[in-house]
């Protein structure tokens, strides 16, 4: 079983949607998670971060944490075009090492 | 303007030559890293150094090399014995610490010849 393991996607919405992205992984040891964005041909930009379960609420996205289920989510309110790239999940674990998932992608259909 | 500067930003490679990318972070960070990007296969972290004049293997290091001269540079050899090479090349720098939270180059898109 991977460490990190993120649906693959792609992912297609029309403009207006409430779009759900997940990472599950498996070692519990996982303390920091965090979601980045990336556009076509760019580099990786931080989106948010979180520490402990739970939601954390940034504008029109939401990471949500759920320790026991070892299950994060990012949640994105009234997509836009403007929405469309690769997603990443990362997570930071006891010796500080980033684990990524393999990213999504996401479109979002004017 | 703080960041991260890759250059260049596309790269062409022929049979037998070794290449290299530049990394270069103003942000005052003591950590930095290479990673590599295939479709499909997420990142894949190359080697990475938290100090300067010391650098670690990452999971795919074979067929790569790099230097850790300054603070604020460091730069990745790709080799000859890198058979294949293609890919997207993303560097990273990070404050360290627990939380680790890495910010990204532009990255630099390799090819072969």
């Amino acid at each position: 079983q991977k460490e990190v393991e993120q649906d693959p996607g792609p992912l297609s919405v029309p403009e207006g949607a409430i779009v759900s992205l997940n990472c599950t992984y498996s070692n519990s040891a996982f303390q920091y998670f965090m979601w980045y964005r990336q556009y076509s041909r760019k580099g990786p930009e931080l989106l948010m971060y979180t520490y402990s379960s739970g939601n954390k609420e940034d504008g029109r996205f939401t990471a949500q944490v759920d320790k026991s289920s070892k299950y994060i989510s990012l949640f994105i309110r009234d997509s836009q075009p403007s929405d469309s790239a690769t997603y990443l999940c990362a997570l930071t674990g006891a010796n500080s090492k980033l684990t990524f998932g393999k990213g999504i992608t996401l479109s979002v259909r004017p | 303007d703080g960041g991260i500067t890759q250059s260049p930003k596309y790269l062409f490679r022929k049979e037998g030559q070794n290449v290299t990318l530049s990394c270069e972070q103003n942000l005052n960070h003591d950590a930095m890293y290479w990673y590599r990007q295939d479709p499909g296969q997420g990142l894949r972290l190359i080697y990475y150094s938290q100090i300067v004049n010391d650098f670690q293997k990452g999971d795919i290091a074979e067929g790569y090399s790099v230097s850790r001269e300054k603070k604020e540079s460091f730069p990745l050899t790709v080799t000859s014995a890198q058979k294949n090479p293609t890919a997207f090349y993303l560097c990273a720098s990070s404050i360290g610490g627990a939380k680790n939270i890495q910010y990204f180059g532009a990255g630099t898109r390799l090819s072969v010849l």
